[in-house]
């Protein structure tokens, strides 16, 4: 079974600080897919990165590939009570490629003003 | 900034009936997607769709499950006889290319079975 770990699960913090979410697998991704969902709405996309060491910035959102293309991370800086929500992970995988996404189990994130 | 459409935005229906997910992708993408996610838990994949014919299809996606693209627009799930598992958010998602290419996902189909 592939599986994509996200952690952590839940995360509350103030306003102004910075913080990281993960995403880690056993399997190697072709590439790897950061989505932002708000109750009751779809997954709205905020990146995908497909190179190993690849690094993309979207405002104060950092997002990086691993080298080995197993693991990927989102950065915020000086969060904002804005960037509340459910950030999900997503990889497609490389053999038998049909663009299946394998989603993580999603980070609920809070920023308190 | 174009958009997945689905339709209806919440479905009830009694357990054994059938029902039909409906879904307008992007006018220029060519593969196709539905996904659920039951309430609390993750996104899970049921079935891709390309070149009018079922690419992949998850454990999920049994003999109860059909899809159809039937005029180049809509692009359909049906459930042929629902059961109270089937309760979750359905979203159907559509892309040009899934290389280095993002997926745009409907705002979903809430079905609840009864």
């Amino acid at each position: 079974t592939q599986l994509l770990e996200q952690s952590p699960q839940f995360l509350s913090i103030q306003e102004g600080e910075n913080l990281t979410v993960y995403c880690n697998s056993s399997s190697v991704f072709s590439s790897l897919q950061w989505y932002r969902q708000e109750p009751g709405e779809g997954p709205v996309l905020l990146v995908t990165v497909v190179t190993g060491g690849e690094v993309k910035k979207l405002k104060r959102l950092t997002f990086q590939f691993g080298d080995a293309r197993k693991d990927s991370s989102l950065h915020i800086t000086a969060a904002q009570p804005g960037d509340t929500g459910l950030y999900l992970c997503a990889g497609t995988l490389g053999s038998g490629n049909t663009g299946k996404l394998i989603f993580g189990q999603g980070t609920t994130l809070q920023v308190k003003p | 900034e174009p958009e997945v459409t689905q339709t209806p935005s919440h479905q009830v229906t009694q357990m054994g009936q059938e029902v039909i997910l409906r879904c307008v992708p992007i006018s220029n993408h060519l593969y196709f997607y539905w996904y659920r996610q039951i309430l609390g838990q993750k996104v899970e994949f049921l079935v891709s769709f390309y070149n009018n014919e079922i690419s992949e299809k998850s454990e999920i996606f049994d003999d109860q499950f059909s899809v159809e693209r039937p005029d180049g627009s809509n692009f359909t799930l049906k459930i042929r006889s629902t059961k109270l598992e089937d309760s979750a958010m359905y979203f159907c998602a559509s892309t040009l290319t899934f290389f280095n290419y993002g997926y745009t996902f409907g705002s979903g189909t809430r079905l609840t079975v009864v």
